[in-house]
């Protein structure tokens, strides 16, 4: 079955990168999200990977991909205060979503 | 984009009662529709999938009997928590496949809360 690990806490002072990191067990996925979840509201997509790729880059975010070590991470450029939340990766599988328990980004001043 | 609409955002309710919560696709067909249940902080924990016109698919150890999933339509999926007790107080989550590489919409929740 898939099995989506993620470090629970992340503490960054504003205008530094953030790395969220998240490993995955199904070599078998065909994509990688992140998502974004707000206090009190649904998921909201950030970004997406193909699992043939290695990087993809939008804005502040970069996606990486070790597909060998079932690795993936999320970078935020320049975190603001407005990136606080709490931040799921999830692997598709067929059309099933795996998230990890999702990581708390906490942005200080 | 594709959007799914989800309501009540918050709902409380009493032990005993049923509680509906409905999801509709706005502007596109939502043939398939997830349930996800989130414990506070906590992940997504897919407890059903709704399909249009034929039964739902309940996950290992949801009971089917406590949480009633009905997709009448192309746009709507409703899934009502019955008999409700306080340990059923959650965060559910609704979401549709858009059909493409970006996978699926999600809808903005419902806090249910069971006194």
């Amino acid at each position: 079955g898939e099995d989506v690990e993620q470090s629970l806490f992340l503490s960054v002072r504003e205008g530094d990168s953030s790395v969220i990191n998240c490993t995955y067990t199904d070599s078998s996925s065909t994509y990688l999200y992140w998502y974004k979840q707000e206090p009190g509201a649904g998921l909201q997509l950030l970004t997406y990977i193909f699992s043939n790729m290695d990087m993809k880059q939008d804005q502040r975010l970069t996606v990486l991909l070790n597909k060998k070590d079932k690795h993936l991470s999320l970078r935020i450029a320049d975190t603001q205060t407005g990136d606080s939340a709490i931040y799921f990766c999830a692997e598709r599988e067929d059309y099933k979503l795996s998230f990890g328990a999702g990581t708390t980004v906490t942005v200080r001043a | 984009g594709a959007v799914v609409s989800q309501h009540p955002s918050r709902v409380i309710c009493k032990s005993g009662t049923s509680v509906k919560i409905e999801c509709r696709s706005l502007d596109f067909q939502a043939t398939t529709m997830f349930w996800y249940r989130q414990f506070p902080k906590q992940s997504l924990m897919l407890m059903a999938t709704s399909n249009e016109g034929s039964k739902a698919t309940y996950e290992q150890g949801v009971e089917k009997d406590k949480f009633l999933i009905n997709h009448a339509s192309l746009t709507l999926s409703t899934l009502t928590v019955t008999s409700a007790h306080p340990e059923d107080s959650s965060f559910y989550i609704c979401s549709a496949p858009t059909g493409g590489a970006d996978g699926y919409t999600f809808g903005s929740g419902t806090r249910l809360t069971v006194v």
